[in-house]
């Protein structure tokens, strides 16, 4: 079974601009969660989709937001780009109530 | 505030030697609390623990979870240099598949 894939692997932005994150699940898993890992703050949840619902939020401001497809792929979006938004972020998928699993993360630079 | 506290936060041992990582949590509503290994890139999984006093283990890692006490051990025998990583402790929580990682225990085996 192929494993979470994220498009792109890295990324270099300019403050203001926006940015789109991808997320392909594993196949058959309906629930994908993101993350923002940096090295002050460690690994932080963002949200979580199932079946194109977002069932839970994490403490960030509104710039971020994401969506889920009918396929169970997701994307993340970050409006105005900050330099504080530097980080790698993660996703992850599982099935419900299952363990997660998580893609190598895209890397993201704002310059 | 949900929390997760892992100690030490950095550990430097030679190859041979026996090391236990440990992991303290205060959650509401505890689902389980999983185990991850994060080399310079995507966490990978190593055990997900549901059960009190229940032995997980593969190879040369094993871990095991107290719900009482509210903590966890990952246990590594006979450290190889492969093993240096950071080891990340999550806690799920039940009605969502949110992960709350502590800061993670960065492991180095020199040869």
């Amino acid at each position: 079974k192929a494993g979470v894939t994220q498009t792109p692997r890295y990324l270099i932005k300019t403050r203001g601009q926006q940015v789109t994150l991808s997320c392909s699940p594993i196949s058959g898993h309906r629930s994908v969660s993101w993350y923002q890992q940096t090295p002050g703050q460690g690994l932080q949840f963002l949200f979580e989709y199932f079946s194109e619902t977002q069932r839970n939020k994490g403490n960030f401001p509104g710039r971020f937001s994401g969506r889920q497809f009918s396929n169970s792929r997701s994307e993340m979006n970050v409006s105005t780009l900050e330099l504080g938004d530097s980080a790698l972020y993660l996703c992850a998928s599982s099935g419900l109530w299952e363990t997660q699993y998580f893609g190598p993360g895209t890397r993201l630079l704002v310059l | 505030e949900d929390k997760v506290v892992q100690s030490p936060l950095s550990l430097v041992v030679h190859e041979g030697d026996t090391v236990t990582l440990n992991c303290s949590y205060e959650v509401t509503n505890f689902r389980s609390l999983l185990w991850y290994k994060q080399e310079k890139k995507a966490p990978t999984f190593l055990f997900m623990l549901t059960s009190s006093g229940i032995e997980k283990k593969s190879g040369r890692l094993s871990s095991i979870l107290d719900k009482k006490e509210l903590f966890s051990i990952l246990n590594i025998t006979a450290t190889q240099t492969g093993d240096s990583a950071v080891y990340l402790c999550a806690v799920s929580q039940g009605g969502s598949e949110k992960l709350v990682f502590g800061k993670g225990t960065k492991l180095t085996v020199n040869p």
